[in-house]
């Protein structure tokens, strides 16, 4: 199976500041990832697909990059209401793996 | 509106089954791909099982394969995960998403597994 390793496992950012999470594929997966948001008691939302494409009504300081194995999740300007944990998959493989999540909290 | 209901979930006793029912709604069911995904308490995400539209291609994890079967009915606009030999481990919520994507996802349904 493809591993997906994920960092920082937490992060403690302040409003307004940029964010970045990082995930690594064991092997070359192409674009084929997405990231999701999940809060807490709530179903994960997908955010990012193909690496890089923003979900239709995700708001735009969300960004994706990356191809190959090195993949990168930005929150240009952090608000309150991203708190959250955050987890990238990727679909290469028909058997899909997840990150082991992101969580996020405000400084 | 494109929308995932799961059912079915409950407290089981080790060894015991349970079958698990998402009823889809607002979109084309029988073109897509679906998928279970669990989340132990407390803990991240693991992709459970996918099928295909047809149910042509179906795959499992390996902490499933040989217990749980996923299954399909495209007239009834309905996915399944049928779950055998259940131990504790396997206590979670289980949500199914839609497509490659995962997108959307159900509320999720929680399955206890103790006696």
């Amino acid at each position: 199976d493809i591993q997906m390793t994920q960092s920082p496992s937490s992060l403690s950012a302040s409003v307004g500041d940029r964010v970045t999470i990082t995930c690594q594929a064991s092997q070359d997966i192409s674009n084929y990832l997405n990231w999701y948001q999940q809060k807490p008691g709530k179903a994960p939302k997908l955010l990012i697909y193909d690496a890089s494409n923003l979900e239709t009504g995700v708001p735009s300081r969300f960004s994706g990059s990356g191809s190959g194995t090195d993949f990168t999740f930005t929150i240009s300007s952090l608000q309150p209401e991203d708190i959250a944990t955050y987890y990238c998959q990727q679909y290469d493989n028909l058997r899909r793996t997840f990150g082991q999540g992101t969580k996020l909290e405000i400084k | 509106e494109v929308q995932l209901v799961e059912s079915g979930g409950g407290l089981v006793k080790p060894g015991g089954s349970l079958r698990l029912s998402c009823a889809a709604s607002g979109f084309t069911f029988s073109s897509y791909s679906m998928n279970w995904v669990r989340q132990a308490p407390g803990k991240g995400l693991e992709w459970v099982s996918s099928i295909s539209s047809s149910s042509s291609y179906i795959y499992y994890a390996d902490s499933v394969k040989g217990r749980f079967t996923i299954s399909r009915d495209n007239a009834k606009n309905s996915l399944y995960l049928q779950m055998n030999s259940l131990r504790a481990e396997d206590t979670a919520v289980y949500y199914c998403a839609r497509k490659s994507h995962f997108d959307p996802w159900g509320q999720g349904t929680l399955v206890t597994v103790s006696s």
